[in-house]
Protein backbone atom coordinates (compact mmCIF):
# COMPACT_ATOMS: atom_id res chain seq x y z
CA UNK A 1 0.00 0.00 0.00
CA UNK A 2 1.26 3.73 -0.79
CA UNK A 3 1.65 5.98 2.32
CA UNK A 4 2.78 9.10 2.55
CA UNK A 5 4.28 11.02 5.89
CA UNK A 6 4.78 14.89 6.67
CA UNK A 7 6.41 14.19 10.12
CA UNK A 8 5.92 17.92 11.12
CA UNK A 9 2.77 18.43 12.48
CA UNK A 10 3.29 22.09 12.99
CA UNK A 11 5.78 24.85 12.35
CA UNK A 12 5.58 28.19 13.45
CA UNK A 13 7.86 31.16 11.72
CA UNK A 14 8.14 34.71 11.77
CA UNK A 15 7.41 36.88 8.36
CA UNK A 16 10.37 36.61 5.74
CA UNK A 17 11.66 33.77 7.03
CA UNK A 18 12.61 30.27 5.01
CA UNK A 19 10.26 27.52 5.96
CA UNK A 20 10.78 23.72 4.60
CA UNK A 21 7.95 21.22 4.56
CA UNK A 22 9.23 17.43 4.71
CA UNK A 23 7.34 14.91 2.76
CA UNK A 24 8.62 11.38 2.74
CA UNK A 25 6.28 8.33 0.17
CA UNK A 26 6.13 5.43 0.28
CA UNK A 27 5.20 3.20 -3.11
CA UNK A 28 5.92 -0.21 -5.25
CA UNK A 29 5.04 1.81 -8.80
CA UNK A 30 8.15 2.90 -10.82
CA UNK A 31 5.80 5.89 -12.62
CA UNK A 32 4.03 7.92 -10.05
CA UNK A 33 2.81 11.64 -9.64
CA UNK A 34 3.19 13.42 -6.52
CA UNK A 35 0.91 16.59 -5.87
CA UNK A 36 1.16 19.49 -3.46
CA UNK A 37 -1.82 21.24 -2.04
CA UNK A 38 -2.28 24.02 -0.05
CA UNK A 39 -5.55 24.18 2.59
CA UNK A 40 -5.91 28.04 4.28
CA UNK A 41 -7.96 29.09 6.78
CA UNK A 42 -11.00 29.65 4.39
CA UNK A 43 -10.71 25.34 4.34
CA UNK A 44 -10.81 25.07 0.41
CA UNK A 45 -7.99 22.89 -1.32
CA UNK A 46 -6.11 24.56 -3.60
CA UNK A 47 -3.89 22.91 -6.18
CA UNK A 48 0.47 23.46 -6.24
CA UNK A 49 2.49 21.40 -8.24
CA UNK A 50 2.26 18.36 -9.64
CA UNK A 51 5.46 16.24 -9.89
CA UNK A 52 6.20 12.48 -12.28
CA UNK A 53 8.47 10.05 -10.78
CA UNK A 54 11.14 10.24 -14.18
CA UNK A 55 11.51 14.16 -13.80
CA UNK A 56 13.68 14.74 -11.27
CA UNK A 57 14.69 18.32 -12.24
CA UNK A 58 13.82 20.68 -8.88
CA UNK A 59 11.29 23.47 -9.50
CA UNK A 60 11.02 27.13 -8.49
CA UNK A 61 7.77 29.05 -9.12
CA UNK A 62 7.66 33.02 -7.11
CA UNK A 63 8.29 32.23 -3.75
CA UNK A 64 7.80 28.53 -3.47
CA UNK A 65 10.45 25.71 -4.44
CA UNK A 66 10.22 21.72 -4.56
CA UNK A 67 12.95 19.14 -4.07
CA UNK A 68 12.39 15.61 -5.54
CA UNK A 69 14.66 12.93 -4.62
CA UNK A 70 13.49 9.96 -5.62
CA UNK A 71 16.80 7.75 -4.27
CA UNK A 72 15.46 8.82 -0.73
CA UNK A 73 11.44 8.88 -1.73
CA UNK A 74 11.05 11.84 -0.55
CA UNK A 75 9.61 15.73 -2.17
CA UNK A 76 10.08 18.37 -0.01
CA UNK A 77 8.58 21.99 -0.29
CA UNK A 78 10.38 25.32 0.59
CA UNK A 79 8.56 28.80 0.88
CA UNK A 80 11.46 31.57 0.72
CA UNK A 81 10.50 35.07 2.45
CA UNK A 82 7.26 33.84 4.14
CA UNK A 83 4.37 36.42 4.65
CA UNK A 84 1.43 35.79 6.77
CA UNK A 85 -0.35 34.62 3.62
CA UNK A 86 1.25 31.22 3.13
CA UNK A 87 -0.22 30.41 6.85
CA UNK A 88 -2.23 27.30 5.98
CA UNK A 89 -2.23 23.82 6.04
CA UNK A 90 0.29 22.05 3.27
CA UNK A 91 -0.48 18.44 2.40
CA UNK A 92 1.35 16.24 0.04
CA UNK A 93 -0.04 13.79 -1.91
CA UNK A 94 0.79 10.55 -4.16
CA UNK A 95 -1.06 9.67 -7.13
CA UNK A 96 -2.11 5.86 -7.28
CA UNK A 97 -3.69 4.13 -10.32
CA UNK A 98 -6.31 1.80 -10.02
CA UNK A 99 -7.87 -0.76 -11.97
CA UNK A 100 -10.63 1.99 -13.00
CA UNK A 101 -9.24 5.30 -11.95
CA UNK A 102 -6.90 6.78 -9.41
CA UNK A 103 -6.85 7.85 -5.69
CA UNK A 104 -4.62 10.66 -3.48
CA UNK A 105 -2.96 9.20 -0.71
CA UNK A 106 -2.34 11.94 1.38
CA UNK A 107 0.18 13.06 4.03
CA UNK A 108 -1.44 14.01 7.48
CA UNK A 109 -0.65 17.93 6.57
CA UNK A 110 2.04 20.34 8.10
CA UNK A 111 0.57 23.33 9.66
CA UNK A 112 2.29 26.50 8.76
CA UNK A 113 1.81 29.84 10.85
CA UNK A 114 3.57 33.10 9.74
CA UNK A 115 3.73 35.40 12.19
CA UNK A 116 4.13 39.33 11.32
CA UNK B 1 -16.34 28.75 -15.12
CA UNK B 2 -17.27 27.87 -11.12
CA UNK B 3 -14.98 25.17 -11.16
CA UNK B 4 -16.31 22.66 -8.86
CA UNK B 5 -18.89 23.67 -6.44
CA UNK B 6 -20.67 21.38 -3.01
CA UNK B 7 -24.34 22.03 -1.76
CA UNK B 8 -24.33 22.68 1.31
CA UNK B 9 -21.62 24.21 2.75
CA UNK B 10 -22.92 23.17 6.46
CA UNK B 11 -25.41 20.64 7.83
CA UNK B 12 -25.95 18.96 11.18
CA UNK B 13 -28.02 15.77 11.52
CA UNK B 14 -29.20 13.66 14.59
CA UNK B 15 -28.15 10.14 14.88
CA UNK B 16 -30.36 8.21 12.09
CA UNK B 17 -31.08 10.95 9.46
CA UNK B 18 -30.48 10.34 5.94
CA UNK B 19 -29.03 13.36 3.94
CA UNK B 20 -27.36 14.07 0.37
CA UNK B 21 -24.07 16.04 -0.20
CA UNK B 22 -24.19 17.44 -4.23
CA UNK B 23 -21.37 17.88 -6.24
CA UNK B 24 -21.16 19.31 -9.27
CA UNK B 25 -18.49 20.25 -12.06
CA UNK B 26 -18.49 22.34 -15.33
CA UNK B 27 -15.20 21.42 -16.47
CA UNK B 28 -16.75 18.27 -18.42
CA UNK B 29 -14.58 16.55 -16.04
CA UNK B 30 -14.35 12.53 -16.52
CA UNK B 31 -13.63 11.80 -12.98
CA UNK B 32 -14.98 12.30 -9.72
CA UNK B 33 -14.31 11.66 -6.28
CA UNK B 34 -15.86 11.81 -2.55
CA UNK B 35 -13.13 12.69 0.05
CA UNK B 36 -13.61 13.13 3.69
CA UNK B 37 -10.74 14.85 6.13
CA UNK B 38 -11.21 14.47 9.38
CA UNK B 39 -8.73 16.24 12.16
CA UNK B 40 -5.17 15.43 12.04
CA UNK B 41 -5.42 13.39 8.83
CA UNK B 42 -5.10 13.47 5.68
CA UNK B 43 -8.36 13.11 3.28
CA UNK B 44 -9.39 9.71 2.88
CA UNK B 45 -11.62 8.43 -0.18
CA UNK B 46 -14.66 7.33 -0.41
CA UNK B 47 -15.88 6.47 -3.71
CA UNK B 48 -15.59 7.39 -6.97
CA UNK B 49 -16.56 7.40 -10.47
CA UNK B 50 -15.05 7.00 -14.25
CA UNK B 51 -18.05 8.30 -15.79
CA UNK B 52 -21.60 8.63 -16.18
CA UNK B 53 -23.45 5.74 -14.68
CA UNK B 54 -19.85 4.22 -13.13
CA UNK B 55 -18.73 4.28 -9.55
CA UNK B 56 -16.54 2.40 -7.43
CA UNK B 57 -15.65 2.01 -3.37
CA UNK B 58 -12.83 4.06 -2.14
CA UNK B 59 -11.11 3.46 0.97
CA UNK B 60 -13.83 3.99 3.34
CA UNK B 61 -16.76 3.20 1.76
CA UNK B 62 -19.25 1.73 4.59
CA UNK B 63 -22.11 4.02 5.56
CA UNK B 64 -22.22 6.09 1.89
CA UNK B 65 -23.71 5.45 -1.35
CA UNK B 66 -23.16 7.64 -4.51
CA UNK B 67 -24.79 7.62 -7.90
CA UNK B 68 -23.69 9.47 -11.02
CA UNK B 69 -26.32 9.59 -13.44
CA UNK B 70 -25.61 12.93 -14.93
CA UNK B 71 -21.81 14.12 -16.21
CA UNK B 72 -21.36 16.64 -14.19
CA UNK B 73 -22.79 15.78 -10.89
CA UNK B 74 -21.88 13.81 -8.22
CA UNK B 75 -23.56 12.59 -5.52
CA UNK B 76 -22.80 11.56 -2.09
CA UNK B 77 -25.61 9.69 0.38
CA UNK B 78 -25.70 9.15 3.99
CA UNK B 79 -28.59 6.57 4.35
CA UNK B 80 -28.19 6.33 8.62
CA UNK B 81 -25.87 9.33 9.67
CA UNK B 82 -23.67 8.45 12.30
CA UNK B 83 -22.09 10.59 14.71
CA UNK B 84 -18.53 8.84 13.31
CA UNK B 85 -19.25 10.95 9.87
CA UNK B 86 -18.68 13.89 11.26
CA UNK B 87 -16.43 15.37 8.87
CA UNK B 88 -15.37 17.99 6.52
CA UNK B 89 -16.61 15.97 2.67
CA UNK B 90 -14.57 17.43 -0.33
CA UNK B 91 -15.69 16.41 -3.84
CA UNK B 92 -13.11 16.31 -6.24
CA UNK B 93 -12.79 15.84 -10.13
CA UNK B 94 -10.09 15.84 -12.87
CA UNK B 95 -10.10 15.23 -16.31
CA UNK B 96 -8.57 12.32 -18.52
CA UNK B 97 -6.20 13.46 -20.42
CA UNK B 98 -2.52 12.33 -20.60
CA UNK B 99 -4.56 8.65 -20.84
CA UNK B 100 -3.13 8.00 -17.53
CA UNK B 101 -5.87 8.70 -14.73
CA UNK B 102 -2.81 8.83 -11.96
CA UNK B 103 -1.39 11.43 -14.11
CA UNK B 104 -4.25 14.31 -14.40
CA UNK B 105 -4.62 16.89 -10.96
CA UNK B 106 -7.76 16.68 -8.96
CA UNK B 107 -9.45 19.81 -8.57
CA UNK B 108 -11.57 19.96 -5.29
CA UNK B 109 -14.86 21.76 -4.15
CA UNK B 110 -14.94 23.95 -1.06
CA UNK B 111 -16.03 21.21 1.45
CA UNK B 112 -18.96 20.52 3.42
CA UNK B 113 -18.85 20.64 7.09
CA UNK B 114 -20.88 17.65 8.50
CA UNK B 115 -21.79 17.60 12.10
CA UNK B 116 -23.68 14.21 13.31
CA UNK B 117 -24.89 14.67 16.85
Amino acid sequence: AQKVTQAQTEISVVEKEDVTLDCVYETRDTTYYLFWYKQPPSGELVFLIRRNSFDEQNEISGRYSWNFQKSTSSFNFTITASQVVDSAVYFCALSELLAAGNKLTFGGGTRVLVKP
Amino acid sequence: NAGVTQTPKFRVLKTGQSMTLLCAQDMNHEYMYWYRQDPGMGLRLIHYSVGEGTTAKGEVPDGYNVSRLKKQNFLLGLESAAPSQTSVYFCASSPLTSGLPHADTQYFGPGTRLTVL
